[in-house]
């Protein structure tokens, strides 16, 4: 069964202040790792996809990273308009299909 | 170019009510997948369509049913629903086949329907 951890649960950062958010995940065949961001009551939006371990993907003040086992996303020098619930997600293909498994979400606030 | 949306928005049932979700895809889509969303929770697999047949089913109950229309919009209906059904519900559209690799940009998700159950 596919998994994935987010950490920390929260994190409350001073704007400029930069950060690393981390997933790890156990998963039968990678076939992408996902980043969301969502703001509350809204839908997940998509940030990055990550597909072999050492591959960057970079946007803004936001910069994501993979290894075989785990993903990080790097805010730098953040805003307090960074503020919002970031996910990760794998994706795997099973029984003819494919499906994305969420960790729990890192929130994160970022105060003036 | 219209994103995914969902309708209603939000919706408020009693225990042992019926409820249809509503979703339509981007245009061109043809995949298009259900999500449940509890407070506090990342986003639970629950169906997956493809050109209008049941691709994938996570582990929900017999309860929760969905259905693809020939112009690839969808509905999920969730019978004698439970208080534990609360929940935000997202619809997901991704332009390509059943077990291909996603464009870069992944899976387009809409808003959702925010459900209560009371």
């Amino acid at each position: 069964e596919d998994q994935v951890t987010q950490s920390p649960e929260a994190l409350r950062l001073q704007e400029g202040e930069s950060s690393s958010l981390n997933c790890s995940y156990t998963v039968s065949g990678l076939r992408g790792l996902f980043w969301y961001r969502q703001d509350p009551g809204k839908g997940p939006e998509f940030l990055f996809t990550l597909y072999s371990a050492g591959e960057e993907k970079e946007k803004e003040r936001l910069k994501a990273t993979l290894t075989k086992k785990e993903s990080f996303l790097h805010i730098t020098a953040p805003k307090p308009e960074d503020s919002a619930t970031y996910l990760c997600a794998v994706r795997s293909f099973s029984s003819g299909y494919s499906t994305l498994t969420f960790g729990k979400g890192t929130m994160l606030l970022v105060s003036p | 170019d219209a994103g995914v949306t969902q309708s209603p928005t939000h919706l408020i049932k009693t225990r042992g009510q019926h409820v249809t979700l509503r979703c339509s895809p981007i245009s061109g889509h043809k995949s298009v997948s259900w999500y449940q969303q509890v407070l506090g929770q990342g986003p639970q697999f629950i169906f997956q369509y493809y050109e209008k047949e049941e691709r994938g089913r996570g582990n929900f109950p017999d309860r929760f049913s969905a259905r693809q229309f020939p112009n690839y919009s969808s509905e999920l209906n969730v019978n004698a629903l439970l208080l534990g059904d609360s929940a935000l519900y997202l619809c997901a559209s991704s332009s390509t086949r059943q077990g291909a690799t996603p464009p870069d940009y992944g899976y387009t998700f809409g808003s959702g329907t925010r459900l209560t159950v009371v």
